[in-house]
């Protein structure tokens, strides 16, 4: 398995543009997970996936940003309009939701670089 | 809501010597999941070790062992014959058994590891 894929890698725009984050869960994994990690705050969960359907997004900063995830080998994580205070490195996850103790496979992460 | 805290945000060690990395949690659920994530310079998330709450004897894996006290809501991580290797980001994280299945992460502390 190639693992939880995510693209970009690195993205680099000006503030305005709209930025678009891929991610394609390990096969078989039902629950989806998109984590933003910052120096100031840390690793902190924007929203997750189960089964396709959103749970929590909760932790969604505001409008700008929006999730989906049309199937079940595919989301997006959506910033419109992007802002240099969105400059971070955006993660996503993957698991199982009836095998809570394993952990979370993440991707490699997209490095966000707003100007 | 769980939370999750690391109280060192940079801690040092030389080769070969032993660390210890602190992590205090705050939960009102008896049955939930902990971990001890490093992520390298790399950006990639790696699972170092993982505890059942219900679980009294403490994990080990080679030279990473946990010190799990539950009633002190206390989890620290034990790196013996620190390595270069090791030095990287490490975080805490918990996961609910029966509520939220996402990971709570505590800020992190960075580790080096001195030749």
């Amino acid at each position: 398995d190639a693992g939880v894929i995510q693209s970009p890698r690195h993205e680099v725009t000006e503030m305005g543009q709209e930025v678009t984050l891929r991610c394609k869960p390990i096969s078989g994994h039902n629950s989806l997970f998109w984590y933003r990690q910052t120096m100031m705050r840390g690793l902190e969960l924007l929203i997750y996936f189960n089964n396709n359907v959103p749970i929590d997004d909760s932790g969604m900063p505001e409008d700008r940003f929006s999730a989906k995830m049309p199937n079940a080998s595919f989301s997006t994580l959506k910033i419109q309009p992007s802002e240099p205070r969105d400059s971070a490195v955006y993660f996503c996850a993957s698991s199982l939701t009836r095998v809570r103790s394993e952990k979370l496979f993440f991707g490699s992460g997209t490095q966000l670089s707003v100007l | 809501a769980q939370t999750v805290t690391q109280s060192q945000p940079e801690m040092s060690v030389q080769e070969a010597e032993t660390v210890t990395l602190s992590c205090t949690y705050d939960t009102s659920e008896s049955d939930y999941y902990l971990f001890w994530y490093k992520q390298p310079p790399s950006r990639q998330m790696i699972l170092v070790i993982r505890q059942e709450a219900y679980k009294q004897q403490n994990a080990t894996e080679n030279r990473f062992s946990v010190n799990f006290q539950k009633a002190a809501k206390s989890f620290s991580l034990k790196i013996s014959d620190s390595q270069l290797g090791d030095a990287a980001m490490y975080f805490c994280a918990y996961r609910s058994e029966r509520g939220s299945e996402k990971l709570v992460f505590g800020k992190g502390t960075k580790l080096t590891v001195n030749p």
